[in-house]
């Protein structure tokens, strides 16, 4: 079946250095990846997402990159900042069922 | 106003009890969600309503069984609690094209 790779599964950087989560999707046919931002204690966030007529996005410090040849997308956070640690999840769906395929997450821990 | 909120937060329970967990969603939206979240951060989803119909089900034991009483709400009742139900329980509600998912803050059930 379906299923999307996501790495790191624990990523640690130094605070206001970069940090890059990389995800891999199976079905060709997925067209919209979006982005889920976990803190401690709380519920997934979407914080940003792309669709698959588009190579690139940015929202102020936070950008997702997409490869559809390749099959791969990811989040790019720079400038970090010690908010920025939490699990991030990706996934992708299909605009034909919309049901999402959830990456198995990756813990950032921001270093001061 | 929480836009989806959840109850209890926390869940502890004795083996072989019966647990309900509420759900409700004042954001409109016609599909809503369970999700389960194990130690390891996995989100693996358990069932999905879409105007109080069952349109998704996971490989879940029969002893989990969601009641939508109506599309602003979707409970979830647990037969039967063994060990390894002990997780995360998320809800959630997406829009027309459920791409984006907006999730509760979690209950943590622990079966002991």
């Amino acid at each position: 079946g379906e299923n999307v790779e996501q790495h790191p599964s624990t990523l640690s950087v130094q605070e206001g250095d970069s940090a890059v989560i990389k995800c891999t999707y199976s079905d060709s046919a997925s067209n919209y990846f979006p982005w889920y931002k976990q803190e401690l204690g709380k519920g997934p966030q979407l914080i940003i997402d792309i669709r698959s007529n588009v190579g690139e996005k940015k929202d102020q410090r936070i950008a997702v990159t997409l490869n559809k040849t390749a099959k791969h997308f990811s989040l790019h956070i720079t400038e970090t900042q010690p908010e920025d640690s939490a699990v991030y999840f990706c996934a992708a769906s299909r605009s034909s069922n919309y049901q999402l395929i959830w990456g198995a997450g990756t813990k950032l821990i921001i270093k001061p | 106003d929480t836009a989806v909120s959840q109850t209890p937060k926390y869940l502890v329970t004795q083996m072989g009890n019966d647990k309900s967990i509420k759900c409700e969603q004042n954001l409109g939206h016609d599909t809503m969600y369970w999700y389960k979240q194990d130690s390891k951060k996995f989100l693996k989803i358990m069932f999905s309503y879409n105007n109080k119909e069952l349109i998704i089900n996971e490989t879940v034991p029969n002893r989990f069984s969601p009641k939508s009483p109506d599309k602003a709400h979707l409970n979830l009742h647990i037969n039967s609690l063994e060990l390894g139900d002990s997780a995360v329980y998320f809800c959630a509600s997406g829009g027309a094209t459920n791409e984006k998912l907006f999730f509760g803050s979690g209950t943590q059930l622990s079966v002991l």
